[in-house]
């Protein structure tokens, strides 16, 4: 069966700090790897996909950026940290064997102070 | 800039059906309808999918109109426990280079009261 986890579940960090989110799946290979992010009382917001190693699209320009070093790895950063990069991070994945369906992870918390 | 529309929010009383409506006038002939519903502080889950023809499972039933342009999505008898955004999106089936409209709008808002 397929899995996806993603770390941490919640830190606090402050201003212009750096970031590191982590996601990894199990149990399925080449999957579409998508970064959303939803604010506080808001919708999700999808920050970036990757359909490859080495490949990361970017839905919108900010601070953050993507890799995926490997197949089932993908990885959220920042150099510096703003206030409005708090919110609740997620990962997902999608691919076979059930193609067009998102399958998410636990989500991380993160507040900037 | 999602394909979908939906009402941000709606009630519904508890052991009743909610009816769960979404517009998708723009769909393509290959796109599929998703909906997916995120209780809170959680990932959102995958609750059914359909091309044109009504589809049923142990959580919900799809009912596509004919043109394609609308769905309902039908919860038969609500509990408590499916208060939750839903969220409907259209996407074509197979994932790839060209598949990769994963964006969510910002869903409907149902409340089940007792």
């Amino acid at each position: 069966s397929q899995t996806i986890h993603q770390w941490p579940a919640t830190l606090v960090q402050p201003v212009g700090s750096p970031l590191s989110l982590e996601c990894t799946v199990e149990g399925t290979s080449n999957p579409n790897l998508y970064w959303y992010r939803q604010a506080a009382g808001r919708g999700l917001q999808l920050l970036f996909y990757s359909v490859g190693i080495g490949q990361i699209s970017s839905e919108v320009p900010q601070n953050l950026s993507a890799s995926r070093p490997q197949d089932r790895q993908f990885i959220l950063s920042s150099k510096k940290l703003l206030l409005s990069d708090s919110g609740f991070y997620l990962c997902a994945w999608a691919g076979l064997p059930r193609p067009g369906e998102l399958f998410f992870g636990e989500g991380s918390r993160l507040t900037v102070l | 800039d999602a394909k979908t529309t939906q009402p941000p929010s709606m009630d519904c009383a508890e052991g009743r059906a909610a009816n769960l409506p979404c517009n998708h006038s723009t769909i393509s002939g290959n796109e599929y309808v998703y909906w997916y519903r995120q209780i809170h502080s959680q990932g959102p889950q995958y609750i059914i999918h359909g091309l044109k023809n009504n589809e049923t499972n142990e959580m919900a039933s799809l009912i596509i109109t004919e043109d394609r342009k609308s769905s309902t999505l039908i919860l038969p008898h609500a509990t408590l426990r499916d208060t939750a955004v839903y969220y409907c999106m259209v996407r074509g089936r197979l994932t790839g280079p060209h598949n990769n409209d994963m964006r969510f709008g910002a869903g409907t808002r149902l409340t089940v009261k007792p």
